[in-house]
């Protein structure tokens, strides 16, 4: 499978814009990059997911670079409320089972400073 | 509505006890799964099940663990004859479904087990 690499901790300003990288350097063409993320004692929650092009939704931007070996999600105006683990996942749908369950990896500590 | 439900939040128990963890899935989701947590780690996947289909076990650490789930509704985790290695946070997620598809996962707040 095809694995991702993502900066143990970042630091942000509150108001701030954050880019969170993401290298994934063996993506394979029909690899899908979802990003979720866990706030302190809950559960991941969804944030955004793509596959060539750039995506925005309410919560963040996915800029996905032309090549694919690497991502970056984008939250516009960092808030207190944004301190997270974050997970660059790829799922890869072709597979009968593995692409169905999400292969979570370390992820980026995000620290928010008010 | 109601997102996905986990009891107990909490459960302590000692080497050697058996327990069960429930979890009740968003109404209407085919797909579950069981993640396990260690503390300051990232989740590993334990079983996942979608519909009818056979469950996939593959992620399930040694034959002490066993889930069921019964149609599309509540599943329960079992851990036999508990050991030390066992204390983390199990993670509950459904998704309407996953075969071949984004659908995004929704995760309860987790068990935390702790085995004394």
């Amino acid at each position: 499978d095809a694995k991702t690499t993502q900066p143990n901790s970042m630091e942000s300003n509150e108001e701030e814009p954050v880019h969170l990288p993401c290298n994934h350097s063996t993506i394979s063409g029909t690899d899908y990059i979802h990003w979720y993320r866990q706030l302190p004692s809950q559960g991941p929650e969804y944030v955004i997911h793509g596959l060539t092009s750039n995506v925005n939704n309410r919560m963040a931007s996915l800029a996905i670079a032309e090549d694919r070996k690497s991502s970056t999600l984008i939250l516009h105006r960092a808030t207190l409320r944004d301190a997270a683990v974050y997970y660059c996942i790829l799922r890869d749908l072709r597979r009968e089972t593995s692409g169905s369950r999400l292969t979570f990896g370390e992820g980026t500590q995000l620290t928010v400073n008010p | 509505g109601a997102g996905v439900s986990q009891s107990p939040s909490n459960k302590v128990t000692e080497k050697g006890k058996d327990v069960e963890l429930r979890c009740d899935p968003i109404s209407g989701h085919t797909a579950l799964y069981w993640y396990r947590q260690r503390l300051g780690q990232g989740l590993e996947f334990l079983i996942y099940f979608q519909g009818n289909s056979a469950p996939d076990k593959s992620g399930l650490p040694s034959d002490r663990f066993s889930a069921e789930r019964t149609g599309e509704s509540v599943s329960t985790l079992t851990i036999q004859r508990t050991q030390q290695e066992d204390s983390a946070v199990y993670l509950c997620a459904s998704s309407k479904r996953t075969h071949r598809t984004n659908e995004k996962l929704f995760f309860g707040s987790g068990t935390q087990l702790s085995v004394l």
